[in-house]
């Protein structure tokens, strides 16, 4: 049973530029959450989505945003990068109904701005 | 504003010994109560999780404590080993919305612990 898988593994980007992430959810889930982590610090929530729409909403801009498909997987758009939005982007997924609030972790997507 | 606060930063302990962490949280709306393991390069893992209603969970070596008068929680993990170091995070969320799915996670800050052989 496959779990969470994030792609890529690595991204360096430059100030300015735009960049997608992607995850797919594990076999069954049907909701996705994304989480920043920075260095040094726990995950910070970015957004969620179920049913194809943005569920729930963190203290994020509007230079993040995402989507999630039909098949339940999702991306992760972040524009006009800052310096600061270097960090681990991590995907959870869980399953409604199923064991209360319940989040896988994938391994992540570490992005790098120079 | 920190939600979940966490502590100690770091602790390091002997192979067998006791490490406990503890965290606090401020909104009473929380009702679970998850505690994640991470290891370098990896995303987080669930290890165990609580809920309100009852005061300790065990679950193989890991228990957590919880506090509901004081708002607080704790993680003991008994006969510690090597491989149980990581970056260990508590974590809380309120009760899922009336239409259903998982809400956001507010994590701690993390606590590196390490064990010495």
């Amino acid at each position: 049973d496959a779990g969470v898988t994030q792609s890529p593994t690595h991204l360096i980007k430059t100030r300015g530029q735009q960049v997608t992430l992607r995850c797919s959810p594990k076999s069954g889930h049907d909701t996705v959450s994304w989480y920043q982590q920075a260095l040094g610090q726990g995950p910070q929530f970015i957004f969620q989505y179920y049913e194809e729409e943005e569920r729930q909403r963190g203290n994020f801009p509007d230079r993040f945003s995402g989507h999630q498909f039909p098949n339940y997987s999702s991306e992760l758009n972040v524009n006009a990068l800052l310096l600061g939005d270097s960090a681990l982007y991590l995907c959870a997924s869980s399953l409604l109904p199923g064991r209360y609030n319940e989040q896988f972790f994938g391994p992540g997507t570490r992005l790098t701005v120079l | 504003q920190q939600q979940v606060k966490q502590s100690p930063q770091s602790l390091i302990v002997q192979k067998g010994g006791i490490p406990i962490i503890n965290c606090a949280y401020e909104n009473t709306a929380f009702d679970y109560f998850p505690w994640y393991q991470q290891f370098p390069g990896k995303g987080p893992a669930l290890l165990i999780a609580i809920r309100p209603d009852v005061s300790e969970k065990k679950e193989g070596r890991f228990t957590i404590s919880f506090n509901k008068s004081a708002k607080q929680f704790s993680l003991h993990i008994m006969d510690s080993q090597p491989g149980d170091s990581a970056t260990y995070f508590c974590a809380a969320s309120p009760p899922p919305l009336t239409q259903g799915g998982s809400e956001k996670l507010v994590f701690g800050k993390g606590t590196k612990l390490t064990v010495n052989p």
